[in-house]
C-alpha cells in the first residue's frame, strides 16, 4: 500500500470548518484513500473513503485532487467530541479479499473551546 | 455502519497465564477479521488475518505459538494470549470487512495489563 504523509498535529476552533490534509504521492490507481479517526483508548470509527471523487457523507467530506496524490478531509462544524487521532490510510481491494490495513502517525486534531 | 464487539473490554492477569479475547462481527458476516495491537502513544499494528475455518496469517516478528487465533464461524474470532508476560500489556483491537462495504469495521478493544 502506498505510504501517506499528515501533519502531526493540528488545532481548531470549536465550530469551525477542519481542514486535515493529507498525501499520497505514490498512489496507485486501484488504491482507495479512507480516512479512520481514533478517540482516546477507543477503537479506530470509519469516517469515510474514496477513490477519485469528491465524497460526502453525515460525518464528513473528502476532497481529493484532480491527480489524487492528494486528499483533504474536511469536518464542516467541529466540535470538542471530535478532538482525536485522524488516520489517512490508502489500500487496494484485491479480488482475493481484504487485507490489514497499516496506519500512520496520524494527525492529532485538537478542538479549542 | 456495522458494528464489531470485544470482550472483554478490560483484563488483568497474572504473568504465566492464558487470556482469551473474543471478537464479534454482530451484523454482518466477515470471513475474514484482523487483531491488531497498540502500545501507549503509539500507532495500530498489524498482528494477524484471521480467516474463518482455516489458519490465521501472522504478520512478521508475531509469535504464532504465543497468540493463537482461531476463527470457527463468520462472526466469531478469538485471540488467546498464552503465557502472558508483563511485555504483552497492550491495546488489542481486532475489525472485520463485511465484504460488500470494503470497509473495514473496528472493535472497541480490549486493554491487557499482565502483572
Amino acid at each position: 500500500d502506498a505510504k501517506t504523509t499528515q501533519p502531526p498535529s493540528m488545532d481548531c476552533a470549536e465550530g469551525r470548518a477542519a481542514n486535515l490534509p493529507c498525501n499520497h504521492s505514490t498512489i496507485s490507481g486501484n488504491e482507495y484513500v479512507y480516512w479512520y479517526r481514533q478517540i482516546h483508548s477507543q477503537g479506530p470509527q470509519y469516517i469515510i473513503h474514496g477513490l477519485k471523487n469528491n465524497e460526502t457523507n453525515e460525518m464528513a467530506s473528502l476532497i481529493i485532487t484532480e491527480d489524487r496524490k492528494s486528499s483533504t478531509l474536511i469536518l464542516p462544524h467541529a466540535t470538542l467530541r471530535d478532538t482525536a487521532v485522524y488516520y489517512c490510510i490508502v489500500r487496494a481491494y484485491s479480488g482475493g479479499g481484504a487485507d490489514g490495513l497499516t496506519f500512520g502517525k496520524g494527525t492529532h486534531l485538537i478542538i479549542q473551546p | 455502519g456495522a458494528v464489531v464487539s470485544q470482550h472483554p473490554s478490560r483484563v488483568i492477569c497474572k504473568s504465566g497465564t492464558s487470556v482469551k479475547i473474543e471478537c464479534r462481527s454482530l451484523d454482518f458476516q466477515a470471513t475474514t477479521m484482523f487483531w491488531y495491537r497498540q502500545f501507549p502513544k503509539q500507532s495500530l499494528m498489524l498482528m494477524a488475518t484471521s480467516n474463518e475455518g482455516s489458519k490465521a496469517t501472522y504478520e512478521q516478528g508475531v509469535e504464532k505459538d504465543k497468540f493463537l487465533i482461531n476463527h470457527a464461524s463468520l462472526t466469531l474470532s478469538t485471540l488467546t494470549v498464552t503465557s502472558a508476560h508483563p511485555e504483552d500489556s497492550s491495546f488489542y483491537i481486532c475489525s472485520a470487512d463485511p465484504t460488500t462495504a470494503r470497509t473495514q469495521y473496528f472493535g472497541p478493544g480490549t486493554r491487557l495489563l499482565v502483572l
